[in-house]
């Protein structure tokens, strides 16, 4: 069966130091793609980043980063040069291309960046 | 502006009642998602659709109802049945077939029963 752990419940980081989210999948399957999403206090969720499992290329995008590392099955996501805007609850999730077009979810991370 | 709609924002309902949450989208989306999200947790699949007049259930579907009879609709119904309805609801799409896409979230539905 799919799964997705996010194991750090939550974390508190101090404005401008770097952060590292973690995220273990479990999947039987060889195609599936991994995704990050953000959901600020308002709610919405909003999509960060999609991974297929066939690139393992790291990806930067500004202050964040993601390492995706198939022989520990793990999609990791780093903010750095934290800024309060960055707290929410963040979200790894993953789709098996047998399911469809579903997206399992993992517990999330909430994550607070003080000043 | 394209984008996914939830309405209401903010819903009470009285037990044993049913209510019906709406979701609309103009994403040409063929695929859309409800899921539900209790306080520190994570988001559960309650119902999917990939395409009109076809729905299949999530992990938790037990009392909940849906349909899909316009590709731009996918309201949900909580019905007297669900035994645990307080929570909050998100409704999503997303292009189906392959490779998979990004799914878009709308703003959420907060279910109170009272």
């Amino acid at each position: 069966a799919q799964k997705v752990t996010q194991a750090q419940t939550e974390i508190s980081v101090v404005e401008k130091e770097d952060v590292t989210l973690d995220c273990v999948y479990e999947t039987r399957d060889t195609t599936y793609y991994l995704f990050w999403y953000k959901q600020p206090p308002s709610g919405e969720l909003v999509f960060l980043i999609r991974r297929n499992s066939f690139d393992e290329q790291n990806e930067i995008s500004g202050r964040y980063s993601w390492n995706f590392q198939k022989s520990t099955s793990s999609f990791n996501f780093t903010i750095t040069a934290s800024q309060v805007v960055d707290s929410a609850v963040y979200f790894c999730a993953l789709s098996e291309t047998r399911r469809g077009q579903n997206f399992v979810f993992g517990p999330g991370t909430r994550l607070s960046v003080l000043p | 502006d394209g984008g996914i709609t939830q309405s209401p924002k903010y819903l009470f309902r009285k037990e044993g009642q049913n209510v019906t949450l709406s979701c609309e989208q103009n994403l040409n989306h063929d695929a859309m998602y409800w899921y539900r999200q209790d306080p520190g947790q994570g988001l559960r699949l309650i119902y999917y659709s990939q395409i009109v007049n076809d729905f299949q259930k999530g992990d938790i579907a037990e009392g909940y109802s849906v349909s899909r009879e316009k590709k731009e609709s996918f309201p949900l119904t909580v019905t007297s049945a669900q035994k645990n309805p307080t929570a909050f609801y998100l409704c999503a799409s997303s292009m189906a077939g392959q490779p998979t896409t990004e799914a878009f979230f709308g703003q959420g539905t907060r279910l109170t029963v009272v």
